[in-house]
């Protein structure tokens, strides 16, 4: 079935640090790949998005490029803060109105 | 604040009970989504449902049941839990565009 991989955590980070969160997915089809982030306390919210291959999705500073060929949508940002701090999730949808699959999260933790 | 609410928030009960949690979409959106959060299964999709009608099923048990009514809010329902349905339950809604899904809270089950 379709499945999302993410990397392991927890990340600990120090404040202005490169970071990279890996994501990888098996899909049957050409899949729509989503990260969410989840702030303590709070729901999931989307971060960004890219819908198709080449596509790259960016917000907040973060941003990821969708890779067909390594099947692969990874998570970057330049220069973390502590406010960064937050489980991560990828995802991918198949087609408009189905159910997201998720990765199982990655926790990332930015210290000052 | 991303406009779907849920409730309760918390809820401690014991094992062999029945328990009904609570979702308002957002204004305008005809889908809900129920998930489950746990530490060792990450976020799993329960079920969906669009304009009242039930599009697509996840790894719901069968003690599980949710409806959609007809102002659009949903209900899931939980019975004779067991210790392993402890968990954060989440209710998303969405519109038309596809993988933007907006997380409620949640509600956060103990099963004691």
């Amino acid at each position: 079935g379709d499945s999302v991989t993410q990397m392991e955590g927890p990340v600990t980070l120090s404040e202005e640090a490169f970071l990279t969160i890996n994501c990888t997915y098996t899909a049957t089809g050409y899949p729509s790949l989503f990260w969410y982030v989840q702030y303590p306390g709070e729901g999931l919210q989307l971060l960004l998005k890219a819908t198709k291959a080449d596509d790259k999705g960016s917000n907040k500073g973060f941003e990821a490029t969708y890779r067909k060929e390594t099947t692969s949508f990874h998570l970057e940002k330049g220069s973390v803060q502590v406010s960064d701090s937050a489980v991560y999730f990828c995802a991918l949808s198949l087609s408009g109105n189905t159910p997201l699959v998720f990765g199982k999260g990655t926790r990332l933790s930015v210290i000052a | 604040d991303s406009g779907v609410t849920q409730t309760p928030k918390h809820l401690i009960t014991a094992t062999g009970q029945r328990v009904t949690l609570r979702c308002s979409p957002r204004s305008g959106d005809l889908s809900v989504y129920w998930y489950q959060q746990s530490l060792d299964q990450g976020l799993q999709f329960l079920i969906q449902y669009y304009n009242g009608e039930e599009r697509a099923k996840g790894n719901i048990l069968e003690r599980f049941s949710a409806q959609q009514f007809p102002d659009l809010h949903s209900e899931l329902n939980l019975s004779s839990l067991e210790l392993g349905d402890s968990a954060l339950y989440f209710c998303a809604s969405s519109a038309a565009v596809p993988g933007e899904l907006f997380f409620g809270e949640g509600s956060r089950l103990t099963v004691l």
